[in-house]
């Protein structure tokens, strides 16, 4: 079975500042897929980034981008220039195949989560 | 990404009553996911379902406790049933992005259903 581990309860970090969330995951597998997804006070889950694990390039998306070492199974999100808007839980994901009624489908697996508090 | 629906958005129960939690997609999707969020903590899958055939759950999840629906390729439901204070929690429900085989493999959250048993 996959775990998924965020070893860093809560983090904060002043607006404007960079801030570097961690994660580490464990697995057998060699085709699978990681996600960090923030939650924010509303509750809806948001899809922050995305990584392939065949790909060595790092996923970015504008003031997001991931730090992604597949020998060492970390999984780490930075986050540049921090707005307030960015206060949330954060969770990292791992996503591998599964097959169900004859249908192959992604199952994710959550770390516990990451409170990120942006200071003014 | 998917628009995704659920209702109700919020709910006070009695312990020992069930709860029925609907979760409506605005595109057409093979299999729909149920997750289970208690009070501080992370996502649980509780089952995945597929439509035409009956759900899958996971480990400690069982379908006399939580039956599921899935009628249609937009909707799906998800029981709680006999509830206790336990089972306060955030229910979500997600679907596969559409696309191609590759793209689906990422996941789109309800807004959740925020469960409170007295």
């Amino acid at each position: 079975a996959q775990t998924v581990t965020q070893s860093q309860p809560e983090m904060s970090v002043q607006e404007a500042e960079t801030v570097t969330l961690s994660c580490t995951y464990d697995t057998s597998e060699n085709n699978y897929y990681l996600f960090w997804y923030k939650q924010p006070p509303s509750r809806q889950m948001i899809l922050v980034i995305r990584q392939e694990a065949y790909k060595q390039q790092n996923a970015t998306e504008n003031r997001f981008s991931v730090n992604f070492q597949k020998a060492a199974k970390s999984f780490s999100l930075k986050i540049s220039d921090s707005q307030l808007g960015d206060t949330a839980m954060y969770f990292c994901a791992f996503m591998k195949q599964e097959y169900a009624g004859g249908t192959s489908y992604g199952k994710l697996t959550f770390g516990q989560g990451t409170i990120l508090t942006v200071h003014p | 990404s998917a628009v995704i629906s659920q209702k109700p958005s919020r709910d006070i129960c009695q312990r020992g009553t069930s709860l029925t939690i609907q979760c409506q997609v605005d595109s057409q999707v093979t299999m729909m996911f149920w997750y289970r969020q208690q009070p501080g903590q992370s996502l649980t899958l509780i089952a995945t379902a597929n439509q035409g055939s009956e759900a899958t759950y996971e480990s400690g999840f069982v379908i006399d406790k939580f039956p599921i629906s899935r009628p249609n390729l937009t909707f799906s439901t998800l029981t709680v049933s006999n509830m206790s204070p336990e089972d306060s929690s955030i229910y979500l429900c997600s679907v596969p992005s559409s696309g191609t085989l590759l793209t689906r493999e990422t996941q789109y959250f309800g807004p959740g259903t925020r469960l409170l048993v007295l």
